[in-house]
C-alpha cells in the first residue's frame, strides 16, 4: 500500500533557528495537510493546502509557518524561527479528494533545544 | 467548531475480553467519522470510517463502530481483542463536505495483557 513518507524522522534544533520538514505524498493525492501532536496531548489540526495554497490554517499557524510545495512532488512545513513550544510529532497528512479519508506520515519528531 | 471527547484515556484488558471505546462529538452539521489507530512507533492508521448509509461499519482487523446520530456517538468495538492490539486509539471527527480539517480525540492507550 503507498505511504506518506515525511523526513527526517528526528530533528533536533537550537530555539530561534529555521527548520523545514518535508513530506512526500502519495502520488495522486491532491489535499495536503499538517497536524502536530504535543507530547501528551490530542493531535491538532495546523494547516491544509490544495491547488498550491493554503485553504484553510489553525491559530497555532501563525506567521512563523509556512507552506510550499516547491517542486510539485515534496510538501514542506517551514517553522522560521523555532520556539520551545514549537516541539511536538508533526504529522503529514494527505489525501486524493476533500471529503476523503487522510492518510498520515510517520511523523517528525521535532525537539528545539 | 467540530469537538470530539474520548472518555477513556487508558484501558487495560485481557486478551479475548470485548472492547468498547467511547467517542462522543459536537458538531451542528454533517459529518465525517474516524478511528485511527497508532500502533508503539508507527504512523496513525485508519481503522475504519463512516461517511454516510449503514451505521455499523466494519473496518480492518475485526473493529467495527457504530454511529448513533441521536446520541453523537461512535464507539469502537470488537468483540475479542488480542495482544497485537495494543495500540492508542483516536477518534476523529471532519465536516463532510469540501476539504476539512480533522479533529481528533484526545487518544485511548489500549495495553492487552495476554
Amino acid at each position: 500500500e503507498p505511504e506518506v513518507t515525511q523526513t527526517p524522522s528526528h530533528q533536533v534544533t537550537q530555539m530561534g533557528q529555521e527548520v523545514i520538514l518535508r513530506c512526500v505524498p502519495i502520488s495522486n493525492h491532491l489535499y495536503f495537510y499538517w497536524y502536530r501532536q504535543i507530547l501528551g496531548q490530542k493531535v491538532e489540526f495546523l494547516v491544509s493546502f490544495y491547488n498550491n495554497e493554503i485553504s484553510e490554517k489553525s491559530e497555532i499557524f501563525d506567521d512563523q509557518f509556512s507552506v510550499e510545495r516547491p517542486d510539485g512532488s515534496n510538501f514542506t512545513l517551514k517553522i522560521r524561527s523555532t520556539k520551545l513550544e514549537d516541539s511536538a510529532m508533526y504529522f503529514c497528512a494527505t489525501a486524493w479528494g476533500g471529503d476523503q479519508p487522510q492518510h498520515f506520515g510517520d511523523g517528525t519528531r521535532l525537539s528545539i533545544l | 467548531a467540530q469537538s470530539v471527547s474520548q472518555h477513556n484515556h487508558h484501558v487495560i484488558l485481557s486478551e479475548a475480553a470485548s472492547l468498547e471505546l467511547g467517542c462522543n462529538y459536537s458538531y451542528g452539521g454533517t459529518v465525517n467519522l474516524f478511528w485511527y489507530v497508532q500502533y508503539p512507533g508507527q504512523h496513525l492508521q485508519l481503522l475504519l470510517k463512516y461517511f454516510s448509509g449503514d451505521p455499523l461499519v466494519k473496518g480492518i482487523k475485526g473493529f467495527e463502530a457504530e454511529f448513533i446520530k441521536s446520541k453523537f456517538s461512535f464507539n469502537l468495538r470488537k468483540p475479542s481483542v488480542q495482544w497485537s492490539d495494543t495500540a492508542e486509539y483516536f477518534c476523529a471527527v471532519n465536516a463532510a463536505g469540501g476539504y476539512q480539517k480533522v479533529t481528533f480525540g484526545t487518544g485511548t492507550k489500549l495495553q492487552v495483557i495476554p
